[in-house]
């Protein structure tokens, strides 16, 4: 089984503070995401990467920026965190496919919350 | 541009009631289109999933048809257990939006024992 892994669950920051969120995937996929998720907005895309060192601008990338340096880990940065950074954090995989949609696989979560 | 519209929740219902959750959307191109489920406490997961027109999905004892004519996914199941009480999200991909995943809003489901 595919298997998605976030470093925390839950965090705790404070204004200003620059907050690391980590995603580690052990499947060997090609491509990674990190998605917010808001009550009443689903999901919106932040950054996703379909290889190492590459990375693609989402819906949503301002105040945000992403590391992928090894091809199984892929990490959320806030330079400066702020109040309306406070969400839950997806972070997902999938391999690689030209022409159409494969299955994302997604852990578990990071609840953020800025204060 | 592509979008995903689904009903919106809470929706409540009782064990062994009948589950109709409605899905449309909007796409310029031939779409896929996905159900995930996010059980509490966990990430989504791919339910189902159906890549043309008239295919039916199925899984779990879930199923949805890809109807064109009405560019509608709805997700249904015959007898809910308390157990699918969850988050379900209805998402496309397709060529114009890059093959990215254009997600719903997300209905919670409810399950009453």
């Amino acid at each position: 089984d595919v298997k998605v892994t976030q470093s925390s669950r839950y965090l705790v920051k404070r204004t200003g503070e620059k907050v690391f969120l980590e995603c580690v995937q052990d499947m060997d996929h090609e491509n990674m995401f990190w998605y917010r998720q808001d009550p009443g907005l689903g999901l919106r895309l932040i950054y996703f990467s379909y290889d190492v060192k590459m990375k693609e601008k989402g819906d949503i990338p301002e105040g945000y920026s992403v590391s992928r340096e090894k091809k199984e880990r892929f990490s959320l940065i806030l330079e400066s965190a702020s109040t309306n950074q406070t969400s839950m954090y997806l972070c997902a995989s999938s391999v690689d496919s030209q022409w159409y949609q494969e299955t994302q696989y997604f852990g578990p979560g990071t609840r953020l919350l800025v204060l | 541009g592509n979008s995903v519209t689904q009903m919106e929740g809470p929706v409540t219902l009782s064990e062994e009631a009948f589950l109709t959750i409605n899905c449309t959307y909007t796409a310029t191109g031939y779409p896929s289109l996905f159900w995930y489920v996010q059980y509490p406490g966990e990430g989504l997961q791919l339910l189902l999933k159906a890549t043309k027109a008239d295919d039916k999905g199925s899984n779990k004892g879930f199923e949805a048809t890809y109807r064109k004519e009405t560019t509608s996914f709805h997700l249904e199941k015959g007898s809910v257990q308390v157990s699918d009480s969850a988050v379900y999200f209805c998402a496309l991909s397709d060529v114009n939006s890059n093959y990215q995943l254009i997600w719903g809003a997300g209905t919670k489901l409810i399950i009453k024992p």
